[in-house]
């Protein structure tokens, strides 16, 4: 079966800092990847999906960048923490009848 | 460009009481649409979906919702509210992007589901 695996589950970081959050997915080949940020009462916003190794979409302008050096990993970073990115990250994978399945997902608080 | 509306950010019931939770959607073409459920800090489950099959949609954990195209609404109802069912709801809308293989989600922005014993 596929799981979906983030970390870390939580972060806290100060303002200017780097950031890198990792997702991979286990038990599936070639899965489209997604990072969303929930951020409180605003619902979920999608920030990339990726459809293969080295592909990467992004959705909205924003202080964040996305990688997929592996076909089961999806990272997002940032070089520069803004007050305004703390939020809960979810990284999310698509099945062939394409719903999307979620992981535990990341809980970052920049001070 | 699709959209999804859930007309009540907050939900009260009692224990034992029906929940019903109200969403309407706009698309396109012909959508695919889920309902998920997200617990506090908690990544999102699929509790059921819509894929132009059966217009009524069984779920998970006694969750069910019908696809109703004339009033373009996707509605999740359950017959008796438990208390492990507060949570907070999401209803989606989902398309194709530029008609490749990818498809995109617009969420909803959530109703929060209480549950009073």
């Amino acid at each position: 079966s596929q799981t979906i695996h983030q970390w870390p589950a939580t972060l806290v970081q100060p303002v200017g800092s780097p950031l890198s959050l990792e997702c991979t997915v286990e038990g599936t080949s070639n899965p489209n990847l997604y990072w969303y940020r929930q951020a409180a009462g605003r619902g979920l916003q999608l920030l990339f999906y990726s459809v293969g190794i080295g592909q990467i979409s992004s959705e909205v302008p924003q202080n964040l960048s996305a990688s997929r050096p592996q076909d089961r990993q999806f990272i997002l970073s940032s070089k520069k923490l803004l007050l305004s990115d703390s939020g809960f990250y979810l990284c999310a994978w698509t099945s062939l009848s394409y719903e999307q399945y979620f992981g535990p997902g990341t809980r970052l608080t920049v001070t | 460009a699709q959209s999804v509306t859930q007309l009540d950010s907050h939900v009260s019931v009692s224990e034992g009481t029906p929940v019903l939770l109200r969403c309407n959607y706009s698309s396109s073409y012909s959508p695919s649409l889920f309902w998920y459920v997200q617990h506090p800090n908690k990544g999102l489950q699929l509790l059921l979906k819509y894929t132009s099959a059966a217009t009524l949609v069984k779920g998970i954990n006694g969750f069910e919702a019908e696809f109703k195209k004339s009033e373009t609404s996707f509605h999740l109802t359950k017959p008796s509210a438990h208390m492990s069912d507060a949570a907070e709801y999401f209803c989606v809308v989902s398309d194709r992007i530029s008609g490749g293989s990818n498809y995109k989600l617009t969420f909803g922005k959530g109703t929060l589901l209480t549950v009073n014993p």
